[in-house]
């Protein structure tokens, strides 16, 4: 089972170019969600997606887009990246409305911003 | 509000030895799920055990048990019989009604051969 896929796993950027990452995940899951995790600052959520069509922020939205693009995926976008915005990025996805459904994550892409 | 509260930022367990980390949380939702979480220096999130609010048990998967007191707001996760391998962050979650999912700051668990 595949699971949450993330792409890419790696990116160097330099401040102010713009690029999206992947998610996709194959549970058949309602929710999905971005987080961004810095040393020393556990896991700070971003967006979220709870249903197809729907998007919401989370605690740290500012600086970035996402696109619910169908059930499946699930797409962050860096407009114009920062170095503030150095960071590892998990996708994950959960059931909906249901308290005993874990998440699932994806194994991270690791974004430097020069 | 939401919170979980995870007061241990590194902790040392001698190998085959228990070890307990601990978690507490807030929340005014009446049902809710407590959820733990491993990550490896490889840095993957490895779903560990789940509890939930209304549960009469406390949870166990394995060498892993969760020590729920719902009165004290805490979901201590357990660890038995270490093994280097346990060596990674472990992170306390909880899901109320709402969609997000809360996450504490962590546990360095650090196992000593």
């Amino acid at each position: 089972n595949a699971g949450v896929t993330q792409t890419p796993k790696f990116q160097v950027l330099k401040t102010g170019q713009s690029m999206t990452l992947q998610c996709a995940q194959d549970m058949n899951h309602n929710s999905m969600y971005w987080y961004r995790q810095d040393p020393g600052m556990g896991l700070r959520l971003i967006y979220y997606s709870a249903s197809e069509g729907t998007t919401d922020k989370g605690e740290v939205p500012n600086g970035y887009n996402v696109s619910r693009l169908n059930k499946r995926e699930f797409s962050l976008r860096l407009e114009s990246a920062a170095p503030s915005q150095t960071s590892v990025y998990f996708c994950a996805s959960s059931g909906t409305g249901v308290t005993n459904q874990p998440q699932h994550f994806g194994d991270g892409t690791r974004l430097s911003i020069l | 509000a939401q919170k979980i509260t995870q007061t241990q930022p590194g902790m040392f367990v001698q190998e085959k030895e228990a070890v307990t980390l601990d978690c507490t949380y807030d929340t005014s939702d009446p049902s809710y799920g407590l959820f733990w979480y491993k990550q490896p220096s490889s840095g993957e999130m490895i779903f560990l055990i789940y509890q939930g609010s209304y549960d009469q048990q406390n949870a166990t998967e394995g060498r892993y048990s969760l020590n729920f007191q719902k009165a004290r707001k805490s979901a201590n996760l357990v660890i038995s019989a270490s093994q280097l391998g346990d060596s990674a962050m472990y992170f306390c979650a909880m899901k109320g009604t709402g969609n997000q999912f809360y996450f504490g700051t962590g546990t360095s668990l650090t196992v000593i051969p």
